[in-house]
């Protein structure tokens, strides 16, 4: 039972391009949501965050969308550069929903290229 | 300054036998979390311990593994008798306060685990 998917194994753009990272969730007590960074051999890094009270978090070339009725959410990056590659994991929790607030439920991952 | 650190980086050992992982959080972080991230799949969670409280074990998947953690220094994650289902990397993470927890955690670069 997943209940953070990230359905699309890989991504490729070209660099300056826009990169579009998907994530999709089923449990309606999630109400934070992050995207963590991962590049081979080192441990996730956290990259940005949205509250489900918000629709949209900017953060420089990145920018997180959730549209809460479709349980959705998505991390746009642009441009896009070749530094970006690597795995991107999406997680959610239930930080203000009550009960375990510090677990994270995540995703499985996108491998984003981004070609020069 | 220095980052969570884990050991060994990788373990090969035989079904049967048992193995014992060890993380170092960055100093004066008061959670730490254990993560298993199986081939191709998202990040699990394990266990959490909170100070000087109970840990929360919700996340270990069978009796076979415990971990312990001595106040808030180095936490060690044991599996007992490993079996092939157990391959797969073990990152720990931690994170100075015990609230907006889900946006501090700081991961280490993992243990590859194999059992053969």
């Amino acid at each position: 039972d997943q209940q953070v998917k990230q359905n699309s194994p890989s991504l490729s753009v070209q660099e300056g391009r826009i990169s579009i990272l998907n994530c999709d969730y089923t449990n309606s007590m999630f109400d934070y949501f992050l995207w963590y960074k991962k590049y081979p051999a080192e441990g996730p890094t956290f990259l940005i965050s949205i509250s489900s009270i918000k629709d949209k978090n900017e953060d420089g070339r990145f920018t997180v969308f959730l549209n809460k009725s479709a349980k959705h959410l998505s991390l746009h990056i642009v441009p896009s550069q070749p530094g970006d590659s690597a795995v991107y994991f999406c997680a959610a929790s239930a930080q203000y929903s009550g009960g375990s607030n510090y677990k994270l439920t995540f995703g499985k991952g996108t491998l984003l290229t981004v070609n020069p | 300054g220095a980052g969570v650190s884990q050991s060994p980086s990788n373990k090969v050992t035989e079904k049967g036998k048992d193995v014992e992982l060890r993380c170092d959080p960055i100093s004066g972080h008061t959670a730490l979390y254990w993560y298993r991230q199986r081939l191709g799949q998202g990040l699990e969670f394990l266990i959490y311990f909170q100070g000087n409280s109970a840990p929360d074990k919700s996340g270990l998947p069978s009796d076979r593994f415990s971990a312990e953690r001595t106040g808030e220094s180095v936490s060690t994650l044991t599996i007992q008798r490993t079996q092939q289902e157990d391959s797969a990397v073990y990152l720990c993470a931690s994170s100075p306060r015990l609230w907006r927890v889900t946006d501090t955690q700081y991961f280490g670069p993992g243990t590859r685990l194999t059992v053969l």
